[in-house]
């Protein structure tokens, strides 16, 4: 099993609808990242979490460490946010090393 | 724009061969991570450096070596390339005690 888990796997939607990805992960961590692949490849840090909840534009996330549980939010979705939405979380002690989960792929219909 | 750049962008070896791949941080990010990505997967640790030194490994083999240097640029060497070593490498920075980390656009290699 691995430490960290992604659901859905991929997830098609229709403009303008609301979006839900959902991460757990096993292991204790100092930091949940919440990052944005588009095709290319290149990798973009959407949010970074301890605890709570964070808000930019359409895009929220909140966590819940005692149910080792984060979600990522997206509100009024639009075909410019299909991508690859991934988490990846750093454990408590040691270096910086992240473990990450294998993603969602996410494709918004105009 | 992150910052970090990594070079080259798309490159084609064949088995057996040697590839040395490069990654530019920004001022100041001392530590850098080394992660594999293969196709469909998450990305996988493959190793740290921080102030030059290497701190911390993933389950990769010692043909996978690196270095990083004082004006925080860094290197991913991997000897005996197999086929299985396709994929996507991706470089990460962070500046020591901040949460943030920064990534480059990656290196698709491939083994043929």
């Amino acid at each position: 099993k691995n430490e960290v888990e992604q659901s859905p796997q991929n997830l098609t939607a229709q403009e303008g609808e609301f979006i839900t990805i959902n991460c757990s992960y096993s292991v204790g961590i100092s930091a949940l990242h919440w990052l944005q692949q588009h095709p290319g490849g290149g990798i973009v840090s959407l949010f970074m979490l301890s605890s709570g909840k964070k808000k930019h534009g359409r895009l929220i996330a909140t966590i819940n460490i005692q149910e080792k549980h984060s979600s990522l939010h997206i509100t009024a979705s639009h075909p410019r946010d299909s991508a690859v939405y991934i988490c990846a979380v750093r454990p408590n002690f040691g270096n910086e090393k992240l473990t990450f989960g294998t993603g969602t792929r996410l494709t918004i219909i105009p | 724009e992150t910052g970090v750049t990594q070079s080259p962008t798309h490159l084609i070896k064949t088995r057996g061969q040697q590839v040395t791949l490069r990654c530019s941080s920004q001022s100041g990010h001392n530590t850098v991570s080394w992660y594999q990505q293969a196709l469909g997967q998450g990305p996988q640790f493959i190793f740290q450096y921080y102030r030059e030194e290497e701190n911390g490994r993933g389950n990769f083999p010692p043909r996978f070596s690196g270095l990083q240097f004082p004006n925080y640029s860094s290197e991913l060497n991997v000897n005996a390339l197999e086929l299985d070593d396709s994929a996507l490498y991706l470089c990460a920075s962070s500046f020591p005690g901040r949460n943030t980390i920064y990534f480059g656009e990656g290196s698709w290699l491939t083994v043929v």
